[in-house]
Parts: structure tokens; C-alpha cells; sequence
């Protein structure tokens, strides 16, 4: 089973500031299999990143991800004041079992 | 548009099974994988498992194996999880999500809107 380790657990920033969130896998994922995600109180998680770095229908562009391997990055380049949730990766590489990131937690410095 | 509709809330003794059913419409139900995930109160995602509704292959999680079902039921494309021996710890929301297979482009997308499953006596 892949390990997926998220950091920081919470991160502490300001409105239009640039944010920089982690996801380090235990061994090597295909870039094909790795997707962050976002998620309100009470909703469903959102997809927003797909294949490492290919934005899913209707986000905006300020999210961008990036990495190969074993090193992933999700970057809100200026962050609105809905952007301060909880967000996780998750690999889902086929065959094995996917497996979630604990998830990073933005919050309003 | 492509949706993913669950059941609704449960609330069950320990001991006892649940079974969530969630609904596709939208798109070829036959063609994607369906993964299961819940959510402790509090908690993070946890990963239950997968079926390939194309050729019935399941992938369970290792600490659920022996007590979770996946199982699907073409004709009226829905998707059903069924957990037994429930324990306190099973308390959570359940999510049904939509995996593409190696051969499709896309991400896991949508997810069902989650069904909350509560063990107590």
C-alpha cells in the first residue's frame, strides 16, 4: 500500500497570498493517478486536480498542481476567502489500493 | 449531467449490517470504476474499496476485508456497499465516487453526495 503524507497539517495564510501544500508518496506513483481534492464542512470532497496537474471541469486557474514520483505540490496562487478548507491527494494508481493524503487545513491567519 | 445520488441515512445497532445504495445517471455505467470511502466525524478520507463495473473485479481495504461488500446491479446502474458486523468506529459518512478506467481520461469525478451511517445502541 502507498502512503501518502501530507504537510504542513495546517497552514496559516492570508487573502491573496500564495499557498503551497505537500503530498509525499511512500513509492513512486504514476503522475496518470494522482488527484487533489477539496472539501467544505458538510459537503463532498471536490475534484480539482487530476493526473498531477490537469484541473478538473470549472475550477478556477488560480489552483495548479505539479510533481512526478514521489513528490506532489498543489498551489493556489492567490487565495480567496473560499479557499480556506481542508484538502487532500489521494493516489489511485489501478490495481492497488487507493489511498488518501490526512489532509492539509488552510486557515485564516 | 453526470450524478451519483445516495441513499439516505441510516442509523444501526452494533452487530447489524448496512447496505448504501448509490445511483449513476449520465453517462455508461459500464465503463468506470466505482470506489467507496467514508469519513469519521472529524476525520479524514479513509478508502474502502473499488469494483470495476466493467468485469466485476473488487479491491477491498485490507483492515475491511471480510466485513465489506461492493457490488453493482447493471440494469438499474447503481452501486451498492454492504458492511457487516457493524462496530461503533463505522460511524461516518459514506462516500460513492466515479473512477475512470487506464483506458479513459478523466479524474474521479462526481461524488455522490454521501450517506451517514450511525452505530449506536
Amino acid at each position: 500500500e502507498i502512503v501518502l503524507t501530507q504537510s504542513p497539517g495546517t497552514l496559516s495564510l492570508s487573502p491573496g497570498e500564495r499557498a503551497t501544500l505537500s503530498c509525499r508518496a511512500s513509492q513512486s506513483v504514476s503522475g496518470s493517478y494522482l488527484a487533489w481534492y477539496q472539501q467544505k464542512p458538510g459537503q463532498a470532497p471536490r475534484l480539482l486536480i487530476y493526473g498531477a496537474f490537469t484541473r478538473a471541469t470549472g475550477i478556477p486557474d488560480r489552483f495548479s498542481g505539479s510533481g512526478s514520483g514521489t513528490d506532489f505540490t498543489l498551489t493556489i496562487s492567490r487565495l480567496e476567502p473560499e479557499d480556506f478548507v481542508v484538502y487532500y491527494c489521494q493516489q489511485y494508481s489501478n490495481s492497488l489500493p487507493y489511498t488518501f493524503g490526512q489532509g492539509t487545513k488552510l486557515d485564516i491567519k | 449531467q453526470v450524478q451519483l445520488v445516495q441513499s439516505g441515512a441510516e442509523v444501526k445497532s452494533p452487530g447489524a449490517s448496512v447496505k448504501v445504495s448509490c445511483k449513476a445517471s449520465g453517462y455508461i455505467f459500464t465503463s468506470y470504476v466505482i470506489s467507496w470511502a467514508r469519513q469519521a466525524p472529524g476525520q479524514g478520507l479513509e478508502w474502502m474499496g473499488w469494483i470495476s463495473v466493467y468485469n466485476g473485479n473488487t479491491n477491498y481495504a485490507q483492515k475491511l476485508q471480510g466485513r465489506v461488500t461492493m457490488t453493482t446491479d447493471t440494469s438499474t446502474s447503481t452501486a451498492y456497499m454492504e458492511l457487516r458486523s457493524l462496530r461503533s468506529d463505522d460511524t461516518a459518512v459514506y462516500y460513492c465516487a466515479r473512477y475512470p478506467p487506464p483506458w479513459l481520461v478523466g479524474g474521479p469525478d462526481p461524488w455522490g453526495q454521501g450517506t451517514l451511517v450511525t452505530v449506536s445502541s
